[in-house]
Parts: structure tokens; sequence; C-alpha cells
């Protein structure tokens, strides 16, 4: 199984709808993050999480939010979709007691808002 | 500010060819250095790292990566490129401790010429 799971593996989805995409570890990693990709962007953070009852926004934040349900499960809602939040999203977790260790990430969900 | 650069959008290469793919950064702290791979439908994969010593370092696949203090570079290198080598590649930079934050460039596409 993989160490990190994101579900759904690809959403289609029309504006205005609430959707949740769910990141699942098994990794025992504190920090989980949220990224999305856009084509010639790179990966831009949109939440991150050092345990369950830190969260913090990332770079991107607007218009998401997320809920940290426990150490293992990290996950991103967008209340209200648009279609410019039409992207790649990316789930990763790192372990804080290891210092510069590298991110762990999933296989990523494409998200389609029409 | 902190970033990193990736200069190169896309690069195509004949198989057997030698690669190189270039990465700067600025960073105001003694960074950790990543590269990572991300094959279409997958999320990113590590290949090499480095945080200390040996200023080359090896990873995964045969791929290589030399940190250049001087020039604020990290450029990934492979002798003999492979079909299977088409993919994706970011470079990535993190604080040597106590941060969350991974700064990713914008990635280099890579198509690789039979």
């Amino acid at each position: 199984d993989a160490d990190v799971t994101q579900t759904p593996r690809n959403r289609i989805t029309k504006t205005g709808k609430r959707i949740m995409l769910e990141c699942s570890q098994t990794k025992g990693h504190d920090r989980m993050y949220w990224y999305r990709q856009d084509p010639g962007l790179g990966l831009r953070l949109i939440y991150y999480s050092f345990d369950v009852k830190d969260i913090n926004k990332g770079e991107i934040s607007d218009g998401y939010s997320v809920s940290r349900q426990a150490q293992a499960k990290f996950s991103l809602s967008l209340e209200s979709a648009i279609p410019n939040q039409t992207a790649l999203y990316f789930c990763a977790t790192s372990d804080p007691d290891r210092g510069g260790q590298p991110q762990h990430f999933g296989d990523g969900t494409r998200l389609s808002i029409l | 500010a902190q970033s990193v650069t990736q200069p190169d959008i896309h690069i195509t290469v004949s198989e057997g060819a030698s690669l190189e793919l270039r990465c700067n950064y600025s960073y105001g702290a003694t960074p950790y250095l990543f590269w990572y791979v991300q094959s279409p439908g997958q999320g990113l994969q590590l290949l090499l790292k480095y945080f200390s010593g040996d200023t080359l370092v090896q990873g995964i696949k045969g791929f290589e990566a030399e940190f250049k203090r001087s020039q604020s570079s990290f450029n990934l290198r492979k002798p003999s490129v492979h079909w299977s080598d088409a993919a994706e590649y970011f470079c990535a930079v993190g604080a040597a401790s106590g941060t969350y934050k991974y700064i990713f460039g914008t990635g280099t596409r890579l198509k690789v010429l039979a």
C-alpha cells in the first residue's frame, strides 16, 4: 500500500459545489501539507499542519479550508468551487524530528471544475 | 526573498545522450536541496538530496547533482539518458532546521528522443 494515499484520484464537478479531497498516511509523520500544481507554476502551498492542533495557511489559502482529523488524516475542502481551482492537488508529509528531511507525496488528485 | 529557479521549461535530448538540468536558489540560511521527478499520473518521487558534506551527491536511477555554493546552484546530471527518464523534474529547497517550508522550482519537462 502507498505511504500517502489521496482520494479521489480524479474528480469533475460544477461551479459552486463543495468538494473534499482526502489524504491519509501510514508514515507516522506529524507534518502534512496540501499543494496545488498548475502548469508552469510548480507546486504552491495551500495549507500545512504540524500536528492535529496546529494548522497554518500557506501562500494560496483563499477559497480553501482544511481539517486534520487525526495524525494520519488531512483533508482539503473547497467550500464553493470555482473554475480557476481546476488543478492537480498533492498531499505530502515530512518528518520534523529529522532536520531537513524530504517530503513524501501522494499520487495527486486531478480536479476539474466546470 | 527565498526562491528556486529552473531556467529551462522544456529540454529535449536523444536517448543515450548526457543530461544536465539547472537549478539556482536564493535562500538566506543554509539550505537543504532536493531533486524530485514526476512521471505522468504520479506524485513526486525523491531522486536525491543534499544536506552537507560532499558536494557531489548520488541519487536513484543513475542521477547525480552537484552543489556549488558560490554559484547558488544545484544542477542535476545523468551521463546517459534512457527513454524512461522522460518526466518532469523539480528542484526544491528547505531550511536546515525548524521550518515548515519547502520551496519548489517551476519544473523542467524532459523529452527523450529514441
